[in-house]
């Protein structure tokens, strides 16, 4: 019973480098959600979806885009990393009325 | 926007002691998330609140909302509970999330 499996879990990039974070989800949940942690600041979402083919913006989603062709799988891209995407970023999915389900996360360091 | 406010920010103290971490948010929720999240950073759901109280072995949420407040206590502290401990209030029509900065407990032996 995997939950919810992010991959990779610890990537650097060079400035303007691009690459996608993985997040699968085995529950069947419906919600999923891209977060990013930074240091002293509470999670912020970047993106989320409320289910398969459809995404939406959330609270700081500049520079990222997403999509979840398959009801498991949201993906997270930077198409041009910048020093100021260097965060760990945490994927969330949610059936819609219990509660989160979070991965372990990945840790991105843009050089 | 919702606002979340945590306090405090930093807790230490003596394994045993009761331990309570309080929550403020501004604006309507549909529920009220405490999160733990460890060193090394994988981040653990404890509970989802609506209204009233839970409780699961040593620890208790609580949620009052007309006065847009919850609380975690911990009783009978142990190292074992040193983490960081995160609220969160969902709202919107997708349940997402705002979070609080969270609190660093670090339980002595």
């Amino acid at each position: 019973n995997a939950g919810v499996t992010q991959t990779p879990k610890f990537r650097v990039l060079k400035t303007g480098q691009s690459m996608t974070l993985l997040c699968a989800q085995d529950m069947n949940h419906e919600y999923m959600y891209w977060y990013r942690q930074d240091p002293g600041m509470g999670l912020r979402l970047i993106h989320y979806s409320v289910g398969e083919g459809t995404t939406a913006k959330g609270e700081v989603p500049d520079g990222y885009n997403v999509s979840r062709l398959k009801k498991q799988n949201f993906l997270l891209g930077l198409e041009s990393a910048a020093p100021s995407q260097t965060s760990v970023y945490f994927c969330a999915s949610s059936p819609g009325q219990f509660g989160y389900t979070f991965g372990s996360g990945t840790r991105l360091t843009v050089v | 926007k919702n606002e979340v406010e945590q306090s405090p920010q930093n807790l230490t103290a003596q394994e045993g002691e009761f331990i309570t971490i309080n929550c403020s948010y501004s604006v309507g929720i549909s529920a009220l998330h405490w999160l733990q999240q460890h060193p090394g950073g994988g981040i653990v759901s404890l509970f989802m609140l609506s209204s009233g109280k839970k409780k699961h072995g040593r620890l208790i949420a609580t949620i009052n909302i007309q006065e847009k407040h919850s609380s975690l206590h911990i009783t009978a502290s142990h190292p074992r509970d040193s983490a960081v401990y995160i609220c969160a209030v969902g709202s919107g029509s997708a349940r997402q999330l705002t979070f609080g900065s969270g609190t660093q407990l670090t339980v002595l032996p």
